[in-house]
């Protein structure tokens, strides 16, 4: 199956400080991969298309300052929360697929980002 | 008209019964369809996936899919404590050259034992 690894599971950070996520695909190429978003009791919220060797794709309200992603190789997209507040703390979630994505997508575990 | 709708719930089923989740969507070129499984905290879980109409079974689980209808259903058979969960539809269409999963709201099983 395909698998997707995302690190780190729970991070608690000062505001104002940056964070950095990863999210690998480990058995497959992903020249595809997203990031969402979810408030608790919410629903996911796409936040932007990580593409590999060119610029994310992000989703309207999303501050692309804010969130970087960058998709450097097939296997990897980090986001990178910068100058992070309260309001940022969330869980974050990657997905990918084999294929583009047309047999579905695998999900990460998940980050939760808790900024104090 | 929102691209993917369900029930939010709770749907409350007693164990041992048939769950019923249902799904519309509104792109009629979408390609794939599929249901993802999600607990509190965790994130989503891919449990099933149907790309032509009628019926898929895996298990205690079943989708159902008519694209004249724009329609995506699951039955989860034998309900279990263990399948209370929220149910996430996802629909799979091209959109900029790539494919992108749009999700419904989903909707929060509960089953009582």
């Amino acid at each position: 199956g395909a698998v997707v690894s995302q690190h780190p599971s729970r991070v608690i950070c000062k505001s104002g400080t940056s964070v950095k996520i990863e999210c690998r695909s480990l058995d497959f190429q992903a020249t595809t991969m997203f990031w969402y978003r979810q408030f608790p009791k919410k629903s996911l919220m796409l936040m932007a298309t990580s593409n590999e060797g060119s610029k994310a794709t992000y989703e309207q309200g999303v501050e692309k300052d804010k969130f970087l992603i960058n998709h450097a190789s097939l296997t990897l997209s980090t986001l990178t929360v910068t100058s992070a507040h309260p309001e940022d703390s969330s869980f974050y979630i990657c997905s990918a697929g084999r294929d583009g994505g047309n047999y579905g997508y695998t999900f990460g575990s998940g980050t939760r980002l808790t900024v104090v | 008209q929102k691209e993917v709708e369900q029930n939010s719930g709770p749907l409350s089923v007693p164990e041992g019964a048939i769950a019923s989740l249902n799904c519309t969507y509104s792109d009629r070129v979408s390609q794939s369809f599929f249901w993802y499984r999600q607990y509190s905290g965790k994130s989503p879980e891919l449990i099933m996936s149907i790309y032509s109409n009628g019926d898929k079974e895996d298990g205690r689980f079943t989708a159902q899919l008519n694209k004249a209808s724009q329609y995506v259903s699951l039955l989860i058979r034998d309900s279990q404590p263990s399948d209370s969960a929220t149910y996430l539809c996802a629909v799979n269409r091209e959109r900029a050259g790539s494919y992108q999963l749009t999700f419904g709201k989903g909707t929060k099983l509960s089953v009582i034992p």
